[in-house]
């Protein structure tokens, strides 16, 4: 049973350039959900992927957008990267509404400068 | 707005002893409640959970307490280890299936003297 792998670890980009972020889904999961996680507080919801649709959505800007393949792995796109948007992204793989199997991910820590 | 909420940030016991991680919440809709244990470099780990129909839930050494008229929970870790050195998040979620999601507090770090 393989977990849930993010990719890159760490990516230092500028302020307005754009970002990709890629979290895979542990076998068996159908349903990837992404968390920011800013510096000194809790992870933050920003959205859920299930059936390679939005199935959810946090208070976040639509430059937040993200896609879910066929094998349930998910990117998450920043548009117009914003020094706030420095943070640790974390995604975690689940069976649709069990939030109890959630599998996160180690994350991936993204400065903007 | 901080809907769950952990106020200290950090506790420092000593192996062996009792250790007691505190969370308030202020949304009377959150039904569910988990623990996670976070260590550096990796994701969050879940601990533990209760539902509003109870009011302890119990797992080895570690025991959740919800006081529901309180909006105030807390997680018991007994006797504390020094691996249990890492950071606790508190996290509630109105309801369970599909479009549900978690709201966690800040974290409390955790740190267990040998």
């Amino acid at each position: 049973e393989t977990g849930v792998t993010q990719s890159p670890t760490h990516l230092i980009k500028t302020r307005g350039q754009q970002v990709t972020l890629r979290c895979s889904s542990q076998s068996g999961h159908n349903t990837v959900s992404w968390y920011q996680q800013a510096l000194g507080q809790g992870p933050q919801f920003i959205f859920q992927y299930y059936r390679e649709e939005e199935n959810g959505r946090g208070n976040f800007p639509p430059r937040f957008s993200g896609l879910q393949f066929p094998n349930y792995s998910s990117e998450l796109n920043v548009n117009a990267l914003e020094l706030d948007d420095s943070a640790l992204y974390l995604c975690a793989s689940s069976l649709v509404g069990d939030f109890y199997g959630y599998t996160f991910g180690s994350g991936t820590r993204l400065t903007v400068v | 707005d901080q809907q769950v909420k952990q106020n200290s940030p950090s506790l420092s016991v000593q192996e062996g002893r009792i250790s007691i991680l505190n969370c308030d919440y202020t949304n009377s809709m959150f039904d569910y409640f988990l623990w996670y244990k976070k260590y550096p470099a990796e994701g969050p780990t879940f601990l533990i959970s209760i539902s509003s129909i109870k009011d302890k839930n119990e797992d080895g050494r570690f025991t959740v307490f919800l006081n529901k008229s309180a909006k105030h929970l807390s997680l018991h870790i007994v006797p504390s280890q020094p691996g249990d050195s890492a950071v606790y998040f508190c996290a509630a979620s109105p309801t369970t299936g599909a479009n549900s999601k978690l709201t966690f507090g800040k974290g409390i770090t955790l740190s267990v003297r040998p």
